[in-house]
């Protein structure tokens, strides 16, 4: 038990959906972030929030929407999905955003794009 | 480009050591972190090296060399719970995590 929790653990969605992923974080960390994770690829970051302002967007498509509401809770809305986005969905929180701050990941949520 | 290198695969043996190596280039370093995963779990966290050398936490210790680009984890007597994936990460100089495929350990009876 890291102090992250997501829900749900696994999400099957239509590409017409709209979904969300929940992240929350028991740590009274400052930073929180989403993750990518495929298959033998390394982990891809997302987005980056830090006293919850978006500090960081890589490149995403507008089909993933973050919102962090307060310092404790994360989350991503999903619409019209495509089946490459099929993936192991992580968030991370850490004290700060800065060096030597450890990140402390949540146990995923698993998604399946049909 | 940012890039993070480490082997796809080891195996070793109960009781044995391995270690792990991962090179990198990256814009920037503020810290190399090394994380183990379980296969369907969270990466947990395992160390952190910013300056040069080896730090050692149990059975397991990581090296850093900056100047080569260069770091390993070290794991020692091995066991049958350390069958797990291990990821390298670098800290860029936007504090962002740089992180490596990772590596798949199987250790055998």
């Amino acid at each position: 038990e890291t102090g992250v929790t997501q829900t749900p653990r696994h999400l099957v969605m239509g590409m017409t959906n709209k979904k969300s992923l929940k992240c929350e974080q028991h740590l009274g960390h400052n930073a929180m972030y989403w993750y990518k994770q495929s298959a033998k690829k390394p982990l891809e970051l997302m987005f980056v929030y830090s006293l919850e302002e978006r500090v960081e967007n890589n490149s995403v498509p507008s089909r993933f929407s973050p919102e962090c509401p307060n310092s404790s809770h994360l989350f991503l809305h999903l619409h019209t999905l495509q089946p490459e986005d099929s993936a192991l969905y992580l968030c991370a929180s850490s004290q700060y955003l800065g060096e030597q701050n450890e990140q402390f990941f949540g146990p995923g949520t698993r998604l399946t794009v049909l | 480009g940012q890039n993070i290198d480490q082997p796809t695969e080891m195996t070793a043996t109960e009781g044995a050591i391995v270690q792990i190596n991962c090179t990198y280039q990256t814009s920037g370093f503020n810290g190399l972190f090394w994380y183990q995963q379980h296969a369907g779990e969270a990466p947990t966290f395992l160390s952190y090296n910013v300056l040069d050398g080896l730090e050692e936490k149990g059975r397991f210790s990581s090296f850093l060399s900056r100047s080569k680009g260069y770091s390993y984890l070290l794991l020692k007597e091995l066991q049958m719970k350390d069958s797990a994936s291990y990821l390298c990460a670098v800290m860029d100089s936007n504090y962002q995590l740089i992180w490596g495929a990772g590596t798949k350990l199987i250790i055998k009876p």
